[in-house]
């Protein structure tokens, strides 16, 4: 079966520190990858995602990036955290081409201050 | 646009007090339509898929159908374990769009004993 994991679970960083959220999924080969972002009491904002090792589509301009250094790998990254970074973070994963659902990972909880 | 809206915000039931959720959406060519559960702190957990109008799917005390333009999530006699927050998202069938989903902001369903 498959398993998504997110580390960490919480995090709590400093205005203008750098940031990397790891995701990584077991049980399954070329997945779609997915970083969304939650915003209290508000829906999922989808941030990047990758169909494939070093593809990365990005939907909202911002100050993070990703990167999908091996086929079951997703970093989140930012050089500089603003407080507006604050959120729960998520990953997900889904088989590529076809119209099937989305697995969650536990999110990460990051606070900026 | 792409859009996706749920009512009621929240909701709130006495035990065994059946009712619905809303999921209203636009979206170009409906490739799936997707309920989630998310409970506090929690990454969603997947509950159906639904494909095409008229479609239905249970599980438990959960029942979703499905619309041209609105999906339903009915909740027969619901237990205190049921509260969560319910999502609800849509795929695009538009070829440049079908990796992405488009969520709604979730119905908060609370259910007191």
């Amino acid at each position: 079966s498959q398993t998504i994991h997110q580390w960490p679970a919480t995090l709590v960083q400093p205005v203008g520190s750098p940031l990397s959220l790891e995701c990584t999924v077991e049980g399954t080969s070329n997945p779609n990858l997915y970083w969304y972002r939650q915003a209290a009491g508000r829906g999922l904002q989808l941030l990047f995602y990758s169909v494939g090792i070093g593809q990365i589509s990005s939907e909202v301009p911002q100050n993070l990036s990703a990167s999908r250094p091996q086929d079951r790998q997703f970093i989140l990254s930012s050089k500089k955290l603003l407080l507006s970074d604050s959120g729960f973070y998520l990953c997900a994963w889904g088989r590529s081409l076809s119209s099937y659902e989305q697995y969650f990972g536990p999110g990460t909880r990051l606070t900026v201050t | 646009e792409d859009q996706v809206t749920q009512s009621p915000e929240a909701l709130r039931l006495q035990e065994g007090e059946s009712s619905s959720l809303n999921c209203s959406y636009t979206v170009s060519g409906l490739r799936g339509l997707f309920w989630y559960r998310q409970d506090p702190g929690k990454g969603p957990e997947f509950l159906f898929t639904l494909y095409s109008a008229g479609e239905e799917k249970e599980k438990e005390r959960l029942k979703a159908t499905l619309t041209k333009k609105e999906s339903f999530l009915h909740i027969t006699a619901p237990k205190p374990e049921d509260s969560a927050t319910y999502l609800c998202a849509v795929q695009s069938g538009e070829r440049y769009n079908f990796n992405k989903f488009y969520f709604g902001s979730g119905t908060k369903l609370n259910v007191k004993p």
